[in-house]
């Protein structure tokens, strides 16, 4: 069955702008997470959506925000850009079954903010 | 806050030598801990998770400890080959967060 699929691949952003970064999970897959991947900080996480609802949230600012739709799909905005949030955006999928369950990771979205 | 961290940056291994990276984590109520393999340009790869009721699990070519009394899991690579050349990410939650905090990663490489 197909993977994460996370789109785009790649982006250059202007310092004020905003962005919006989408994440399409594996089929069946209800739980949808968001990390951000930097050298300096690793991977570190900013919010999970489960059944349209975020269920978890990591030490971000408002800035970060995201949201899910009816078919699992989500999307992440970001908004007043600075060149600190250049990094790896990548997104987990995970069945959500009650028990912890493996989160498997799309290839990530690519953001440069210059 | 909590923390996930990994013991060595890089680790160095002959091919055909085993490998073991270890990872400490700071929060005695994780119970389930994930293994992930990073390549270049690519999202993390699942490798193996074990639970907190298990000392150990083993995969194909791999073995997971977990020591809950020290709080310290390890990943034990067999005959690592060069495709093995990777970063490695340890990651730990607790019950129904599906919040994981990853180790900062290993980047294991394989000499020929």
């Amino acid at each position: 069955k197909a993977g994460v699929t996370q789109t785009p691949r790649y982006l250059i952003k202007t310092r004020g702008q905003q962005v919006t970064l989408s994440c399409s999970p594996i089929s069946g897959h209800r739980s949808v997470s968001w990390y951000q991947q930097t050298p300096g900080q690793g991977l570190q996480f900013l919010f999970e959506y489960f059944s349209e609802t975020q269920r978890n949230k990591g030490n971000f600012p408002g800035r970060f925000s995201g949201r899910q739709f009816s078919n699992s799909r989500s999307e992440m905005n970001v908004s007043t850009l600075e060149l600190g949030d250049s990094a790896l955006y990548l997104c987990a999928s995970s069945a959500r079954t009650g028990t912890n369950t493996e989160a498997f990771f799309g290839q990530g979205t690519r953001l440069t903010v210059v | 806050g909590e923390s996930v961290g990994l013991h060595l940056p890089t680790l160095s291994v002959q091919e055909g030598d085993n490998s073991i990276i270890n990872c400490a984590y700071s929060n005695s109520a994780s119970d389930y801990f994930i293994w992930y393999k990073q390549e270049s340009g690519k999202g993390p790869q699942f490798i193996i998770d074990i639970r907190s009721n298990m000392d150990k699990r083993q995969g194909q070519r791999v073995t997971v400890l977990l020591n809950k009394t020290v709080k310290h899991l390890s990943l034990q690579i067999a005959a690592t080959q060069p495709g093995d050349s990777a970063v490695y990410f340890c990651a730990a939650t607790h019950s129904g967060t599906y919040k994981y905090i990853f180790g900062t990663g290993t980047r294991l490489k394989v000499l020929a």
